[in-house]
């Protein structure tokens, strides 16, 4: 069975201190696999697709990367303002759908 | 400016009433999803629509309906046939329903029952 699991569910960081947010997987036949970042009360932003192993993309702040087995958002020196949640979702092409993670919750404090 | 729209923001239900959630998008948009959200876990797909009038079950359709009428539409209904509606819903669209395309949120609707 398709299966995305984020940790950790929840991350304190100091402003400036910089740290990776984990998403492993396990797919059949992946298709693609997406970040979103969720403030409290509102619909999930889209930040990134990645699409095969090896492959990496940078937004300010973020950066993500892809193995067969993970993904990982990596944040270089947060701010208070990047304090949401961030969500995890891969394309299982045998479902035809999207299977989301649970999340991390990340707060940076000043 | 393009986007989804969803309405209400917050919506109440009394035991036994059916509600609706609207859903609509300008990004011309062939896709259509509904989505429940709970607190600890993912999100969680309960229809989805792939073209007008048409729509298949996701994963916890039970006491939940849709409608496709037009492309740009997408409403949800909550049944009193759904024993623990309340959560907070996301519409979302995308291109197709290609593993390539992008879905895209609205701001979402949170349903309270009394």
């Amino acid at each position: 069975e398709d299966q995305v699991t984020q940790s950790p569910e929840a991350l304190r960081l100091q402003e400036g201190e910089s740290s990776s947010l984990n998403c492993s997987y396990t797919v059949s036949g992946l298709r693609g696999l997406f970040w979103y970042r969720q403030d409290p009360g509102k619909g999930p932003e889209f930040l990134f697709t990645l699409y095969s192993a090896g492959e990496e993309k940078e937004k300010e702040r973020l950066k993500a990367t892809l193995t067969k087995k993970e993904s990982f958002l990596h944040i270089t020196a947060p701010k208070p303002e990047d304090s949401a949640t961030y969500l995890c979702a891969l394309f299982s092409g045998g479902y035809n759908k999207l299977i989301f993670g649970a999340g991390t919750r990340l707060a940076v404090h000043p | 400016d393009g986007g989804i729209t969803q309405s209400p923001k917050y919506l109440f239900r009394k035991e036994g009433q059916n509600v609706t959630l609207s859903c609509e998008q300008n990004l011309n948009h062939d896709a259509m999803y509904w989505y429940r959200q709970d607190p600890g876990q993912g999100l969680r797909l309960i229809y989805y629509s792939q073209i007008v009038n048409d729509f298949q079950k996701g994963d916890i359709a039970e006491g939940y309906s849709v409608s496709r009428e037009k492309k740009e539409s997408f409403p949800l209904t909550v049944t009193s046939a759904q024993k623990n509606p309340t959560a907070f819903y996301l519409c979302a669209s995308s291109p197709r329903t290609a593993g390539t395309d992008t879905q895209y949120f609205g701001p979402g609707t949170r349903l309270t029952v009394l």
